[in-house]
């Protein structure tokens, strides 16, 4: 098993709709959750961040956590085309001095 | 700079050559972060720097790699004996905090990455 698992997609969303983007992981004592994203050809950047269970609203992007099903999620409103990406899903594992990551959701966004 | 900065950009190498990957992090930055990316496939993480020390190689695939910052700013990653499954990019991350700091440790800023081909 992964440390940390996404469905790789493709995704497709037609624009205006939300984008819901699925992460689990198997350590139990990782402490915090990143998502990252990843434009085709470019490095990865940050999006957003989460550490306490429950919702993370960040503009058009909410993150979800639940340390108890070991699942993070992240949503997108109102998807717009410059959305599409593969989207990174990343844990800091406790104890670990790395943030591991998983293989990515590539999003596309039908205009 | 503004942001970290990798070179070269692209470098083929024939099987069996040795190549070195330079990664400039942004100025002050205490860890430092190498990760390998295949096609298709999120970020691999090879060795991790706090300051000059490298506190985890654990992702290091083989002694041909070897990575060093011996100064804390600049890092250098180098491959010997290049083989093809070697091929790949890698991404260089630098963050503003020591990876003890659990919560914030995940904040990296990637470079734009080294695309290496071995024919």
């Amino acid at each position: 098993q992964k440390e940390v698992e996404q469905n790789s997609g493709p995704l497709s969303v037609p624009e205006g709709a939300i984008a819901s983007l699925n992460c689990t992981y198997s350590d139990r004592g990782s402490q915090s959750f990143f998502w990252y994203r990843q434009y085709s050809g470019k490095s990865p950047e940050l999006i957003m961040f989460i550490y306490s269970n429950g919702d993370k609203e960040d503009g058009r992007f909410t993150a979800q956590l639940n340390k108890a099903s070991q699942y993070v999620s992240l949503l997108i409103r109102d998807s717009q085309p410059s959305d599409s990406a593969t989207y990174l899903c990343a844990v800091n594992n406790f104890g670990n001095e790395k943030l591991t990551f998983g293989t990515g959701t590539r999003l596309t966004i039908i205009p | 700079g503004a942001g970290v900065s990798q070179s070269p950009r692209y470098k083929v190498a024939k099987r069996g050559q040795d190549v070195a990957l330079r990664c400039d992090p942004i100025s002050g930055h205490v860890s430092l972060f190498w990760y390998q990316q295949a096609l298709g496939q999120g970020p691999e993480f090879l060795t991790y720097f706090q300051n000059e020390a490298q506190l985890d190689k654990s992702g290091l695939p083989s002694d041909r790699f070897f990575a060093e910052r011996p100064e804390g700013s600049v890092s250098t990653l180098k491959i010997q004996r290049t083989q093809q499954e070697d091929s790949a990019v890698y991404l260089c991350a630098s963050s503003s905090y020591a990876m003890w700091d659990r919560v914030l440790a995940g904040e990296l800023f990637f470079g734009e990455g080294s695309r290496l081909t071995v024919l």
